[in-house]
């Protein structure tokens, strides 16, 4: 079955330890991204990449790092969680990076709760 | 750059009435179009999208959405809702040639019995 997945789903976590949300798709995407989801903001674009070792900044990038060693996998890395990082995270890949827009594909979520 | 505005944050109806999302968005270039649908504790799901061509586009479940250019907006309708639409709604874009996702701010829609 083509998917996105993330883990963990669900994370409680203290201010300032790292942790990392794994994405993984078994489509053979090229375009991978990271959102953040937060009431009455809807989603904000926070990393993306084009392919393996083509990372870029989305709108909001601070307190975030992500890494694409891999065409599949596409983790997001906060090295020093804050409470206003505690969010609802999604990530989501497409088959083309560039030409028409091809129809991204989202993953189930990823709720992180930061104390 | 882009921007979403959907005019509801939140949308009750009846079960079987029709309902309108509202969305209108900001570009100064050209874009493609969006609707997804996030039912509870899920991802996001396309239900249509404007490219090209016909201003009109039909998606799943009963969906449909008009492209006015002119008045700079997507709306949603759907012509008699049931239980099971109950969700919430983003519209979002795209400048043409990019994958980036703008998104709106989202309308709950609520379906009553």
């Amino acid at each position: 079955e083509a998917q996105v997945t993330q883990n963990p789903r669900y994370l409680i976590t203290v201010t300032g330890k790292k942790l990392t949300v794994t994405c993984s798709q078994n489509m053979n995407h090229e375009y991978m991204s990271w959102y953040r989801q937060d009431p009455g903001l809807g989603l904000r674009q926070i990393y993306y990449s084009m392919n393996v070792e083509v990372t870029d900044k989305g709108d909001v990038p601070e307190g975030y790092k992500v890494s694409r060693k891999e065409k599949r996998n596409f983790p997001l890395i906060l090295e020093s969680p804050s409470p206003n990082q505690t969010s609802l995270y999604f990530c989501a890949s497409s088959r083309s990076a560039s030409g028409d827009q091809e129809t991204q594909y989202f993953g189930p979520g990823t709720r992180l709760l930061v104390l | 750059a882009q921007s979403v505005t959907q005019l509801d944050s939140q949308v009750p109806v009846f079960e079987e009435a029709p309902v309108e999302l509202r969305c209108n968005y900001s570009s100064s270039v050209s874009v493609y179009l969006f609707w997804y649908v996030q039912y509870p504790n899920q991802g996001l799901q396309l239900l249509l999208k404007y490219l090209s061509g016909s201003t009109l586009v039909k998606g799943i479940n009963g969906f449909e959405a008009e492209f006015n250019k002119s008045q700079t907006s997507f709306h949603l309708r759907k012509p008699s809702v049931h239980i099971s639409d109950t969700a919430e709604y983003f519209c979002a874009v795209s400048r043409q040639g990019a994958q980036k996702l703008v998104f709106g701010q989202g309308t709950r829609l609520t379906i009553n019995p």
